[in-house]
């Protein structure tokens, strides 16, 4: 059965205190993983799009990296303003159903 | 460029009545999304259709839970008759395509159903 667990479910960091997000996965053949960022009251928005392993894409503060079994989500010196839960997604091969998981809860101190 | 729109925000009804919610969907987009969200999970998806036609409702509960998208634009999603399980937030997303290279979904503000 098609699996995401993301792990910790809730991380608290102070202001700059770099730290990493996990999201491991079980599908019988990836056609990608997503990251989303979701705020209360919101809807998710997207952030990245990872096809193969060893692929990686940055955006800001934030780096996603892919492995055949996880991904990781690093933030760099994090902002207040990047407290947010962030979700991770998986499409497998053969199919066009979008999977999540049930997110990391980020918050930062100032 | 306008984003995804979801109707209404907020409904708060009784076991057993019948509720709907409405989505507009980015224009030209031609997949659209259903998904429920309890709260501390990760959304689930409903169903998911490509232009007017279903591609995906293998989680949708079809003895309560129903769908259409006219003209391949707006749809709705309705619940009828609702129980208490049902409370969640309903997302509604869209995308331009169903082929991978456009599968980034946009994302509705949601719905959120009480049923007490």
């Amino acid at each position: 059965e098609d699996q995401v667990t993301q792990s910790p479910e809730a991380l608290r960091l102070q202001e700059g205190e770099s730290s990493s997000l996990n999201c491991s996965y079980t599908v019988s053949g990836l056609r990608g993983l997503f990251w989303y960022r979701q705020d209360p009251g919101k809807g998710p928005e997207f952030l990245f799009t990872l096809y193969s392993a060893g692929e990686e894409k940055e955006k800001e503060r934030l780096k996603a990296t892919l492995t055949k079994k996880e991904s990781f989500l690093h933030i760099t010196a994090p902002k207040p303003e990047d407290s947010a839960t962030y979700l991770c997604a998986v499409q497998r091969t053969g199919g066009f159903k979008t999977i999540f998981g049930a997110g990391t809860r980020l918050f930062v101190k100032a | 460029e306008a984003g995804v729109a979801q109707s209404p925000r907020y409904k708060i009804i009784e076991k057993r009545q019948s509720v709907a919610f409405w989505c507009n969907p980015i224009s030209g987009h031609a997949t659209l999304y259903w998904y429920q969200q309890i709260l501390g999970q990760g959304p689930k998806l409903l169903i998911q259709f490509q232009n007017n036609g279903v591609v995906d409702d293998s989680q949708l509960p079809k003895d309560r839970f129903s769908a259409e998208r006219l003209k391949g634009v707006d749809s709705t999603l309705k619940i009828q008759p609702a129980k208490l399980e049902d409370s969640a937030v309903y997302l509604c997303a869209s995308s331009l395509g169903r082929d991978f290279s456009y599968n980034e979904q946009f994302f509705g503000p949601g719905t959120r159903l009480t049923v007490l």
